[in-house]
């Protein structure tokens, strides 16, 4: 059973639109959230995280909500730019570990 | 930004044969990882390594694997022998802290073994 699914596996959006980028788990114990953004032929890169503390985290264009009751959250890419045409990856880890599991990733294109 | 290094990108080796994966952390990091991506699947934990140690493995980390980090050169994951199914994008991840903070990752080694 895969413990982390994002959704859609891809999205296209006009340049300026909100992109929604969605993922649930299935682990209570995870408690520390980041995404990563990766463009062809680059590593991952953090993007942004988020811990259970808080339903929400801003980032400039980027935000966070997070649902601990659901085991959602979301990342909510505002005034989309092409620059932001990558995969992004949902990943989790529980307390007081460096393991991360991550999703299968949702590609992300913004069209001009 | 701080950049962690994987030498080679790529490795093709016959089934059998030994590898050696090679990463080179950011330089003041502590907490090393692997982890394997197979082709249209999602990255999956290999193993991390702290202070000289495996720290925590996952199931994939099979007996043939190993990883060390002699003298604080590079941190390297070694298979021996290679098995068709350990064909894979190998990634390598170092953070300053443990726990729950940020990786930074390496570019990849992709391994076809045949």
């Amino acid at each position: 059973q895969q413990q982390v699914r994002q959704s859609p596996q891809s999205l296209t959006v006009w340049e300026g639109e909100t992109a929604i980028l969605n993922c649930s788990y299935e682990d209570s114990t995870f408690d520390y959230f980041p995404w990563y953004w990766q463009f062809p032929r680059e590593s991952p890169a953090l993007l942004i995280a988020i811990r259970p503390v808080s339903n929400k985290k801003e980032d400039g264009r980027f935000t966070i909500f997070f649902n601990k009751r659901e085991k959602k959250l979301s990342l909510h890419i505002t005034d989309s730019q092409p620059g932001d045409s990558a995969t992004y990856f949902c990943a989790a880890s529980p307390t007081n570990t460096g393991k991360l599991t991550f999703g299968d990733g949702t590609v992300l294109t913004v069209k001009p | 930004g701080p950049k962690v290094l994987q030498i080679p990108s790529h490795q093709i080796i016959d089934m059998g044969q030994m590898v050696t994966l090679n990463c080179d952390p950011v330089s003041n990091h502590l907490y090393f990882y692997w982890y394997k991506q197979i082709l249209g699947q999602q990255m999956e934990f290999l193993v991390n390594f702290y202070n000289g140690k495996v720290m925590e493995k996952s199931k994939l980390f099979k007996d043939q694997f190993s990883v060390e980090r002699p003298d604080g050169s590079y941190f390297t994951l070694k298979i021996q022998p290679t098995a068709l199914e350990d064909s894979a994008v190998y990634f390598c991840a170092s953070s300053f802290w443990g726990g729950s903070y940020e990786q930074y990752f390496g570019p990849g080694t992709r391994l076809t073994v045949l």
